[in-house]
């Protein structure tokens, strides 16, 4: 089976821009979860969606936003980039369809760097 | 609210040697627990999880960890380290029901294996 893909891996933008991050979980899969991993701050969760739903939000500003499609892949969008959004952002997928217990498969994630 | 804490952000061990990762969690229902493992450049891989099943949990690459209520601890160990086990370490803990898919980290333990 194939794992938690993310596109792209590697993204150069500068403050002020708008920028869309990609996430096709493990097939079967209906929830996906998105965190932010930085030095300062480790890793952070933003939001989870399962079955086209945000059903967990982190404590994140309004600029941080997500959405799923039907077939469970995921997308963030960040608008009005900051330098401190700099960071290795994380797609996790789980069957999770209770919630509590399921394992997270994590993608190998998109490194965002603002300057 | 839950919380999870690693002690020491990085432990040096000599090859052979008893690797043992330190995570205290707080949480007022009963968690479900977690360690996971990242390589440079890579994605979280599941070591091994606790679900309120056996409290000593057996995980991939020789690795254990033990659930104890009293001490509100999963302290991961291994009894001989290996020079591949070099990584960054993450403990986390997550919910029962709807609050599943939302996982909440420690600030990780970067072990580092001496020849």
């Amino acid at each position: 089976k194939a794992g938690v893909t993310q596109t792209p891996r590697y993204l150069i933008k500068t403050r002020g821009q708008q920028v869309t991050l990609s996430c096709s979980p493990i097939s079967g899969h209906r929830s996906v979860s998105w965190y932010q991993q930085t030095p300062g701050q480790g890793l952070q969760f933003l939001f989870e969606y399962f079955s086209e739903t945000q059903r967990n939000k982190g404590n994140f500003p309004g600029r941080f936003s997500g959405r799923q499609f039907s077939n469970s892949r995921s997308e963030m969008n960040v608008s009005t980039l900051e330098l401190g959004d700099s960071a290795l952002y994380l797609c996790a997928s789980s069957l999770s369809s209770s919630g509590g217990g399921d394992t997270q498969y994590f993608g190998p994630g998109t490194r965002l760097t603002v300057l | 609210a839950q919380s999870v804490t690693q002690l020491g952000s990085h432990v040096s061990v000599s090859e052979g040697a008893l690797v043992l990762l330190r995570c205290n969690y707080s949480s007022s229902v009963p968690p479900y627990l977690f360690w996971y493992v990242q390589y440079p450049n890579q994605g979280l891989q599941l070591l091994l999880k606790y679900t309120s099943a056996a409290t000593l949990v057996k995980g991939i690459n020789g690795f254990e960890a033990e659930f104890k209520k009293s001490e509100t601890s999963f302290h991961l160990t291994k009894p001989s380290a290996h020079m591949s086990d070099a990584a960054e370490y993450f403990c986390a803990v997550s919910s029962p029901g709807g609050q599943g898919g939302k996982l909440i980290f420690g600030q990780g333990t970067e072990l580092s294996v001496k020849p």
